[in-house]
């Protein structure tokens, strides 16, 4: 079956430094690719929308300075948090679907555990 | 606002009992999905339905989308251990992004001996 694959799954970096998190679809191609956050004992938010090709598309209350979203190629989609904080430590995933149509299964990166000391 | 609610927010049951998280939508829904997760892993998607009415079953894991779509149930039958985790339900909601999946509160399910 399809495979996202993200990585790192863990990365410690100091406060005010940037981490580049990637996320890849194995063996299709996603036009659309979806990063979400997870909080402790919390379920997903939705974070951003990237399109490949074009500028991503951010939820309400999402620092689009803060998270660049770059979808440069059919199968990779990065984000990179900026000048990272404490309070960005967080469960980081993201998501890829085969096309535009709704009545396709969602593929999961493992995710990324971001800790900023 | 959640536009995905589930319940109940937590759940411990005894082994080889039967268990159902329910997931109510405010709006109709396009496609309805069931995910388990391990807390710090990524996703394992169980179940994606689609059509008001639609039931389907894995293993002993049974989803049920009503009418309609805008509730869906998830029954566990003779609960194990290995079933243990988070549930999500996640949906694709008609009249927003077509290809967007948001998610439910979640579900916490605990199995014990």
């Amino acid at each position: 079956g399809a495979v996202v694959s993200q990585h790192p799954s863990r990365v410690i970096c100091k406060s005010g430094t940037s981490v580049k998190i990637e996320c890849r679809s194995l063996d299709f191609q996603a036009t659309t690719m979806f990063w979400y956050r997870q909080f402790p004992k919390q379920s997903l938010m939705l974070m951003a929308t990237s399109n490949e090709g074009s500028k991503a598309t951010y939820e309400q209350g999402v620092e689009k300075d803060k998270f660049l979203i770059n979808h440069a190629s059919l199968t990779l989609s990065t984000l990179t948090v900026t000048s990272a904080h404490p309070e960005d430590s967080s469960f980081y995933i993201c998501s890829a679907r085969r096309g535009w149509m709704v009545d396709t299964e969602a593929f999961f990166g493992q995710g990324t555990r971001l800790t900023v000391v | 606002s959640q536009e995905l609610e589930q319940s109940p927010q937590s759940l411990i049951v005894q082994e080889g009992k039967n268990l159902t998280i329910n997931c109510t939508s405010s709006k109709t829904l396009y496609g309805l999905y069931w995910y388990k997760q391990k807390y710090g892993e990524g996703l394992i998607f169980l179940m994606m339905l689609q059509k008001g009415g639609e039931e389907k079953s894995h293993e002993k894991i049974t989803a049920k989308l009503d009418e309609k779509k805008q509730q869906s149930s998830l029954h566990i039958t003779a609960s194990q251990p290995s079933h243990a985790g988070i549930y999500l339900c996640g949906a694709t909601i008609r009249g927003g992004t077509a290809s967007k999946l948001t998610f439910g509160t979640g579900t916490r399910l605990q199995v014990t001996l």
